[in-house]
């Protein structure tokens, strides 16, 4: 079984400031890593992704996460905060493995950014 | 361009009423999902289909039902029996068990 845990389902955070927005993983096999991006009545983007390749991904727009197994963790960071940034993150895992591959999705974190 | 379309973009249904929502892809995946979306839920697996003619449940399948007759297409029936059927559902296209890519959603209401 697969699952995701997203903490926090509000962030805010100020324009310019670091953006950290938090996962955690549950996996009985290897995982592949996912943060998606949703603005408001569309769908989602994907950000970026981990396939079990180097531990540091860089996404699109500045983001990037860091995969650690000993945490089983895979949060999203961003150096400095822009006002387009505010919108709604989706982290998700993938058991490649197992017979279910279809995506499992946290609750989401929605995230604020103040002038 | 190659993607996900998604229609109606908006769809209101009566009270009893079956409902069918459209899903294409022209990105070639044999895998195709459908998720529903609420308020403060996150995406929760509805269907999802791995190839053509074959299909299995997700977590919230009652009141729903799919056919995947081509690989293009995988259309989602609402049905009566599905008891709250008001929500944002987002088709998805990917290659098995790589990154899924979005179609930009339908908003059903019921009324």
């Amino acid at each position: 079984a697969q699952s995701v845990t997203q903490l926090g389902s509000h962030v805010s955070v100020s324009e310019g400031a670091l953006v950290l927005l938090r996962c955690n993983y549950s996996s009985s096999v290897p995982p592949y890593l996912f943060w998606y991006v949703q603005y408001p009545n569309q769908g989602l983007q994907l950000l970026l992704k981990y396939t079990s390749a180097a531990t540091l991904v860089k996404g699109i727009n500045g983001f990037e996460a860091e995969f650690k197994k000993s945490e089983t963790s895979f949060h999203l960071t961003k150096p400095s905060a822009h006002m387009s940034d505010a919108a709604e993150y989706f982290c998700a895992v993938s058991g490649v493995d197992t017979g279910r591959r279809a995506l499992t999705f946290g609750s989401g974190t929605r995230l604020q950014v103040q002038p | 361009d190659g993607g996900i379309t998604q229609s109606p973009k908006y769809l209101f249904r009566k009270e009893g009423q079956n409902v069918t929502l459209s899903c294409e892809q022209n990105l070639n995946h044999d895998a195709m999902y459908w998720y529903r979306q609420d308020p403060g839920q996150g995406l929760r697996l509805i269907y999802y289909s791995q190839i053509v003619n074959d299909f299995q449940k997700g977590d919230i399948a009652e009141g729903y039902s799919v056919s995947r007759e081509k690989k293009e297409s995988f259309p989602l029936t609402v049905t009566s029996a599905q008891k709250n059927p008001t929500a944002f559902y987002l088709c998805a296209s990917s290659i098995v068990g790589q990154e899924a890519f979005f179609g930009q959603g339908t908003r059903l209401t019921v009324v």
